[in-house]
């Protein structure tokens, strides 16, 4: 069964430094997203992206956070001056089509900012 | 904005005993999902609803729509069930790349 692959599975990073966690999503699908999960808090919606664009964000998704699919198929999500806060489980998920059909989400990786 | 809540929070059972999972939500969607999360952390996306009611092996999901309410159940339900089930909502935005909505969660234990 296709798969969304998440790299890496875990990432340190010192507070300041830039991280880019990357999400390789099912091949034909064409709507892609990311959300984050702190430890024992509900998953949260951070952006969609559709047509190599941003078609949704969350209050969350603020100036440090970008997305970017470089290549057409790694569908990135680049944090550029990590804070302790964001230490966070980050989920890629990507759907084939608008409305009928449900997600398919990656194993995550879990980010520890120190 | 859509708020997606779950209840109970915490559940514990018995081997072979029925389990409901009850979700509402306050606003109109347009398809409504159930989720399974294990403790690695890993989500797997069990159902997705929009009317009725659905069935995959030992699980049923139903959703009503007049009352914003679903429901998932598990029969016969077994120690494998372990994991946190989580209802998460789409709302309708006129788009096809709606985020979700995702409420807490539900901690099941299912004892031997």
């Amino acid at each position: 069964e296709p798969e969304v692959t998440q790299t890496p599975s875990h990432q340190v990073t010192q507070m300041g430094q830039e991280v880019i966690l990357r999400c390789v999503p099912i091949s034909n699908h064409l709507y892609f997203y990311w959300y984050r999960q702190i430890l024992g808090q509900k998953v949260e919606f951070l952006v969609s992206f559709y047509n190599n664009e941003i078609s949704e964000k969350s209050e969350i998704f603020d100036d440090q956070f970008s997305v970017e699919r470089p290549d057409g198929s790694n569908f990135t999500l680049k944090i550029r001056s990590t804070k302790l806060e964001d230490s966070a489980m980050y989920f890629c998920a990507s759907k084939e089509w608008a409305k009928d059909y449900g997600y398919t989400f990656g194993s995550g990786t879990r980010l520890t900012v120190v | 904005k859509n708020e997606v809540e779950q209840s109970p929070q915490n559940l514990t059972a018995q081997e072979g005993e029925f389990i409901t999972i009850n979700c509402s939500y306050s606003v109109g969607i347009s398809a409504l999902h159930w989720l399974q999360q294990h403790p690695g952390g890993g989500i797997v996306s069990l159902f997705m609803l929009s009317s009725g009611k659905k069935k995959h092996g030992r699980l049923i999901a139903t959703i009503n729509i007049q009352e914003k309410h679903s429901s998932l159940h598990i029969t016969a339900s077994h120690p494998r069930d372990s994991a946190v089930y989580i209802c998460a909502a789409t709302s309708y935005s006129g788009g096809g790349a709606d985020g979700l909505t995702f409420g807490k969660g539900t901690h099941l234990i299912i004892q031997p």
